[in-house]
């Protein structure tokens, strides 16, 4: 069974602070994605990492896909408080159909 | 808005009970996916079907079952109902290619609770 272990499961934080959260396992993915989930609402697709030593670039968050393609980082420059929510990282094998998920990390950026 | 809907937004049964919950996806999207959401487990994969086939099963119990239909549209159905089962259920679509840039968009999901 493949799984993904996120971390810091709870992370709060000053508005204008750097953060980095963390998504590994020992399983091997054929791509890695990121999602943001808000209250009462799906998750939303971030980005996809598919090759190993990636990094990618969206606005002020950098992810970066470990060069095995058994982990992934994502930092924040100067956490907004709209970047509050649950960020899950899933993993995907071949064709992409079964995600995943891990438990996620809960972000709150207090004003 | 992710343009997948999914009715009900909230259901409340009782155990025994069996449900359906149903979803649409986004126009000119094959496949359709469900999930389940917990606070223990997270959220998991249940089954996939494009263009009206199965395509990917996951952690599904024999309990459930689901099915699209040649509209597209597709039914989740959770029969004999435990209290464990209470989750956020979520639907998403995606064009269906394959491959592993294939988008996966979900849907606001439907909040079930098992008394």
């Amino acid at each position: 069974t493949q799984l993904l272990e996120q971390s810091p499961q709870f992370l709060s934080i000053q508005e204008g602070e750097n953060l980095t959260v963390y998504c590994n396992s020992s399983s091997v993915f054929s791509s890695l994605q990121w999602y943001r989930q808000e209250p009462g609402e799906g998750p939303v697709l971030l980005v996809t990492v598919v090759t190993g030593g990636e990094v990618k670039k969206l606005k002020r968050l950098t992810f970066q896909f470990g060069d095995a393609r058994k982990d992934s980082s994502l930092h924040i420059t100067a956490a907004q408080t709209g970047d509050t929510g649950l960020y899950l990282c899933a993993g995907g094998t071949g064709a992409n159909s079964k995600l995943t998920f891990g438990k996620g990390i809960t972000l709150s950026v207090r004003p | 808005d992710s343009g997948v809907t999914q009715t009900p937004k909230h259901l409340i049964t009782a155990t025994g009970q069996r449900v359906t919950l149903r979803c649409s996806p986004r126009s000119g999207d094959l496949s359709v996916y469900w999930y389940q959401q917990s606070l223990d487990q997270g959220l998991q994969f249940l089954i996939q079907y494009y263009n009206g086939e199965e395509r990917a099963k996951g952690n599904i119990l024999e309990r459930f079952s689901a099915q699209q239909f040649p509209d597209l549209h597709s039914e989740l159905n959770l029969s004999s109902l435990e209290l464990g089962d209470s989750a956020l259920y979520f639907c998403a679509s995606s064009v269906g290619r394959q491959g592993l840039r294939d988008t996966q968009y979900f849907g606001p999901g439907t909040r079930l609770t098992v008394l």
